[in-house]
């Protein structure tokens, strides 16, 4: 079946513009988390959604990142006003169910600059 | 300090070369570990759990020692197929949120 789909694959923008990532999960799959690669720090957990529970927000490393997620399904994730160290991959995984039973499966992410 | 740490590499071997990684972790309340493989530019996805007792998946064994916060990952006969970046993960109890190391590259060479 398909895996877990994210757009654009490639992203440039200028410092000081707003961005918003796209992420399609496995259909059924009711958690969906988010995590950026950069050079240097490796992947960073963002931000994570389970069923409608209110989203764990505690990896958004400042005020200018968010992320929703519709219908418990689809996730935008969003940053506003980039800034050079934004430049990163922006990975999603989604899995079954919560836990550490679940396997997390990664979309080929959107690799993000930041001019 | 890091909570989960790897030799970063690269490690260059030949084909056929047994090679060994090792991984450790601060957060004793770490509970589950897993070993993930990322080819370049390529997402990451799992090569396999690693549980207290040892387990093994073919050319693959991963230990766990958790009293020291010990993980490693052992590769026998290693494949030209093997070359990428091996990844250390773990979960906190109580979260479902993956924790990185930052990896350790392998090259296999001819």
């Amino acid at each position: 079946g398909a895996g877990v789909s994210q757009s654009p694959s490639n992203k440039v923008t200028e410092k000081g513009k707003d961005v918003e990532l796209r992420c399609d999960p496995i259909s059924g799959h009711t958690a969906l988390y988010w995590y950026r690669q950069s050079l240097g720090q490796g992947l960073e957990f963002l931000i994570y959604f389970q069923g409608n529970s209110a989203p764990d927000k505690s990896g958004l490393p400042s005020d200018r990142f968010s992320a929703e997620r519709t219908g418990g399904s689809v996730s935008t994730l969003t940053i506003q006003r980039t800034q050079q160290e934004d430049s990163a991959v922006y990975l999603c995984a989604s899995s079954l169910g919560a836990g550490d039973m679940y396997e997390q499966y990664f979309g080929p992410g959107t690799r993000l600059t930041v001019t | 300090r890091k909570e989960v740490e790897q030799d970063p590499g690269p490690f260059n071997v030949p084909e056929g070369a047994t090679v060994a990684f090792n991984c450790t972790y601060s957060n004793s309340a770490s509970q589950s570990f897993f070993w993930y493989r990322q080819d370049c530019r390529k997402e990451p996805k799992l090569l396999m759990s690693v549980y207290s007792s040892g387990n093994e998946d073919g050319r693959f064994t991963a230990q766990l020692n958790r009293a020291s916060q010990y993980i490693s990952l052992l590769i026998r006969d290693s494949k030209l197929s093997d070359s990428a970046t091996y990844l250390c993960v773990v979960i906190v109890r109580g979260y479902s949120t993956l924790t990185f190391g930052k990896g350790t590259m392998l090259l296999v060479s001819p």
